[in-house]
């Protein structure tokens, strides 16, 4: 079973909807973050959260929020998704103090029309 | 200004010769680490390479090394004897600060290998 799991895979919504992407890891690992990838900008990172009592935004956090539900989900929404959220976006654990690595999710293919 | 710059948006090589992927950084802190990631196009994010700014040799992880010149700011990826399978979207990528780890990613580039 995969480590860190995202749901939904693939998402198609309307402009003005909210929307929720999920992740969850069985990893064990304290920190937790979102990043979004658009074609030929690599990954950005929106929202990370060292604990669950520790949320803090990232680059391109407007128009997002997230809630850290338990050590092992850190959820993503949208209130009101617009077009220019379409992306792929990724969740990504990673471990304190060996944090020498991220581990990602398999990523949420998100469509705004 | 781009705290990661990845100068070549595409690269081509041939099965079984090296290349190099190229990335530079722009930081002010002492303490930092240097990361590469292979994305290929079922678009998960494999992990590479690590290199800390404190680590004296360069890191090696079975074909891929890390050419890490400190004084320039760059740390490139060598990855020797190219196969099929390596053909993929390589993003350089760089945390900051000995207790932050959140990663700032370059643009990547695409790297295809032909037979």
């Amino acid at each position: 079973d995969a480590d860190v799991t995202q749901t939904p895979r693939n998402r198609i919504t309307k402009t003005g909807k909210r929307i929720m992407l999920e992740c969850s890891q069985t990893k064990g690992h304290d920190r937790m973050y979102w990043y979004r990838q658009d074609p030929g900008l690599g990954l950005r990172l929106i929202y990370y959260s060292f604990d669950v009592k520790d949320i803090n935004k990232g680059e391109i956090s407007d128009g997002y929020s997230v809630s850290r539900q338990a050590q092992a989900k850190f959820s993503l929404s949208l209130e009101s998704a617009i077009p220019n959220q379409t992306a792929l976006y990724f969740c990504a654990t990673s471990d304190v103090p060996r944090d020498n690595e991220q581990f990602f999710g398999p990523g949420t293919r998100l469509t705004v029309l | 200004a781009q705290k990661i710059t990845q100068t070549q948006p595409g690269m081509f090589v041939q099965e079984k010769e090296a290349v190099t992927l190229d990335c530079t950084y722009d930081t002010s802190d002492q303490s930092y680490g240097l990361f590469w990631y292979k994305q290929p196009s079922s678009g998960e994010m494999i992990f590479l390479i690590y290199q800390g700014s404190y680590d004296e040799q360069n890191a090696t992880e079975g074909r891929y090394s890390l050419n890490f010149q400190k004084a320039r700011k760059s740390a490139n990826l060598v990855i020797s004897a190219s196969q099929l399978g390596d053909s993929a979207m390589y993003f350089c990528a760089m945390r900051e600060g000995p207790g932050y780890s959140t990663l700032t990613f370059g643009k990547g580039t695409m790297l295809l290998v032909s037979p």
